[in-house]
């Protein structure tokens, strides 16, 4: 079984509709992110957890919200769907590698808004 | 604030010939320096990392990267390219907040021909 997995694998929405992105993790990480990837710019960073009662913005929160319902899972709200939230979302974890934080990631979820 | 520029959308090498995927960063403090690669519908996968020590760093998959704080390069290599190499190549940076994040490049695709 995959250390980091991701819920839907693939959805597609309409413009207004309330989403949520489920990630799960086996890998007994305290640190969680989720990343959105676009084309010809990589990965940014939306929001991030260091435990269950920890949540902080990243670049680009706006129009999103967390929830970190348990050290292993950390949702990924739109409250309100818009066709330029379309990419590619991404959850990592990292662990207790206190220097190099190596960050794992589960297989993306591929969001559409119409 | 951190950033990583990958300066090539696209490589291209004929398999068997080296390759090189470059990346240069910019980091306050000690640089902690990641490659992943990325196959098509799947996730990230971790490469290889700097922390501190060799220049010369050994991964996953045959792969290296050459640090280079001089020149602030981070560039990927293998000496013999694979048709199953081809992949999308992201270099990223940690950040020295308390964040602890990952910048990322824009990410080059790397094309081996037969």
């Amino acid at each position: 079984d995959a250390d980091v997995t991701q819920t839907p694998r693939n959805r597609i929405t309409k413009t207004g509709k309330r989403i949520m992105l489920e990630c799960s993790q086996t890998k007994g990480h305290d640190r969680m992110y989720w990343y959105r990837q676009d084309p010809g710019l990589g990965l940014r960073l939306i929001y991030y957890s260091f435990d269950v009662k920890d949540i902080n913005k990243g670049e680009i929160s706006d129009g999103y919200s967390v929830s970190r319902q348990a050290q292993a899972k950390f949702s990924l709200s739109l409250e309100s769907a818009i066709p330029n939230q379309t990419a590619l979302y991404f959850c990592a974890t990292s662990g207790p590698e206190a220097l190099t934080d190596t960050q794992y990631f589960g297989p993306g979820t591929r969001l559409t808004v119409l | 604030a951190q950033s990583v520029a990958q300066p090539e959308d696209q490589v291209n090498v004929a398999e068997g010939n080296p390759l090189t995927v470059k990346c240069t960063y910019s980091v306050s403090g000690n640089p902690y320096l990641f490659w992943y690669v990325q196959y098509p519908n799947r996730g990230l996968q971790f490469l290889l990392k700097y922390i501190t020590g060799d220049n010369l760093v050994k991964g996953s998959y045959g792969f290296e990267a050459e640090f280079n704080k001089s020149q602030t390069s981070f560039h990927l290599k293998k000496p013999s390219a694979l048709v199953s190499d081809s992949a999308l190549y992201f270099c990223a940076v940690r950040d020295n907040t308390g964040r602890r994040a990952l910048t990322f490049g824009s990410g080059t695709r790397l094309q081996v021909q037969p």
